[in-house]
């Protein structure tokens, strides 16, 4: 059964830093990588969305990496901003099931 | 607006009610789905329907009963409501081929008290 591990559970940061959210997962037999965004009390909001046979995604100061052989991905996150504050979802699809991860709360203090 | 929509957005309720969640996505998606968030954000499926067949049904209990009328709606209903049902229900919905990702509706806050 797959399994999505997120690393760190809680990161805080000055603004203005780059930084990774890491995102592990057990079965490489995967058709996407998904990150999300959640701001508290509220829902879902997809950022990128890396399909099985893609490397990376790119949408403004965000990165997704996705490394399929060594189930892993990466959400870089440049030049931070306070307003970048929420919780971060990975989540794969693999058959027609869709998988979370446990996702990160980040905090990026002005 | 293309989207998925879901309503209520908060609901308050009474131990033992009987509630339903409404699910309308205009994305022209065939696939649709709820999942459960619980205290620790970790987001759980429950159900998922494929053009309104039942496809995916996760162990949760009896009280739980989806209904999908056509392919652009997935209800919810829970009968008999437990303290324990207090969470944030997400509506899903994505297209015959998941390579494309899904979307998500913004959640309906339960709380049984």
């Amino acid at each position: 059964k797959q399994e999505v591990t997120q690393i760190p559970a809680a990161l805080s940061v000055p603004e203005g830093e780059n930084l990774v959210l890491n995102c592990s997962f057990t079965d490489s037999a995967i058709y996407n990588l998904q990150w999300f965004r959640q701001d508290p009390g509220k829902g879902l909001t997809s950022l990128l969305l890396i399909q099985s046979s893609q490397r990376e995604q790119t949408s403004g100061r965000l990165n997704a990496s996705l490394d399929k052989s060594s189930g892993r991905s990466t959400l870089y996150i440049a030049a931070s901003q306070p307003g970048d504050s929420a919780t971060y979802l990975c989540a794969v699809t693999a058959g027609n099931q869709f998988y979370f991860g446990t996702g990160t709360s980040l905090t990026v203090i002005p | 607006d293309t989207a998925v929509s879901q309503t209520p957005k908060y609901l308050v309720t009474q131990m033992g009610n009987d509630k339903s969640i409404k699910c309308e996505q205009n994305l022209g998606h065939d696939t649709m789905y709820w999942y459960k968030q619980d205290s620790k954000k970790f987001l759980k499926i429950m159900f998922s329907y494929n053009n309104k067949e039942l496809i995916i049904n996760e162990t949760v209990p009896n009280r739980f009963s989806p209904k999908s009328p056509d392919k652009a709606h997935l209800n919810l209903h829970i009968n008999s409501l437990e303290l324990g049902d207090s969470a944030v229900y997400f509506c899903a919905s994505s297209p015959p081929d998941a390579l494309y990702g899904y979307t998500f509706g913004s959640g309906t806050r339960l709380t049984v008290v």
